[in-house]
């Protein structure tokens, strides 16, 4: 079993609805957790990043991470045509490697 | 320029040869990591480097080389290139420390194995 799962899509919906996206982890000694933002043919980029279980919300962004169950979401709300990009979650152990492990990434598509 | 750069952007070899990939930061950040990014396998790490003359392994080190003799140059060698190896390279960086163990990844270097 890997130790991040991701479910690679792809995803599609219209213009203003909510997305939810999601990962699961195997490794309970997780603390960070992040999720990137993939343009076509561009890097990753930081997203949003939260520290153990709990919500963030940046704008019409919000990430939550449950810990019990462990569970990795991001939401977006009104979701728009330039939201349309691939999404990467990604996880990190305290004081520990400092080798993120990824999902595979879920391409979402916002129609217009 | 400020920031981190990958080069070349494309690349096309033919079995066999050797292949460097470079990497490029401004920052002095502390880390380094060669990732590679496949359809079906998300993105997978190469190696990292922890500072100058630091390398470690990761995921997928077969068939690959690194060096890092400066803090602002982490170049990837494919010692004899593979069709397995066809794949977008991606380079990051970050500081050691910091909260948000934020990675800052290049543009990408497409490379393709004939």
């Amino acid at each position: 079993q890997k130790e991040v799962e991701q479910d690679p899509g792809p995803l599609s919906v219209p213009e203003g609805a909510i997305v939810s996206l999601n990962c699961t982890y195997s490794n309970s000694a997780f603390q960070y957790f992040m999720w990137y933002r993939q343009y076509s043919r561009k890097g990753p980029e930081l997203l949003m990043y939260t520290y153990s279980s709990g919500n963030k919300e940046d704008g019409r962004f919000t990430a939550q991470v449950d810990k019990s169950s462990k569970y990795i979401s991001l939401f977006i709300r009104d979701s728009q045509p330039s939201d349309s990009a691939t999404y990467l979650c990604a996880t990190l152990t305290q004081g520990g490697s400092e080798k993120l492990v990824f999902g595979k990434g879920t391409k979402l598509t916002v129609n217009p | 320029d400020a920031g981190i750069t990958q080069s070349p952007r494309y690349k096309i070899t033919e079995t066999g040869r050797q292949v460097t990939l470079m990497c490029h930061q401004t920052w002095s950040h502390s880390y380094m990591f060669w990732y590679r990014q496949d359809l079906g396998h998300g993105l997978r790490l190469i190696y990292y480097s922890a500072a100058a003359d630091i390398t470690d392994k990761g995921e997928v080190p077969d068939g690959y080389v690194v060096s890092r003799s400066k803090t602002e140059n982490f170049p990837l060698t494919l010692e004899s290139a593979t069709r397995s190896q066809t794949s977008v390279y991606f380079c990051a960086s970050r500081t050691s420390g910091g909260a948000s163990n934020e990675q800052f990844f290049g543009p990408g270097t497409r490379l393709t194995v004939l």
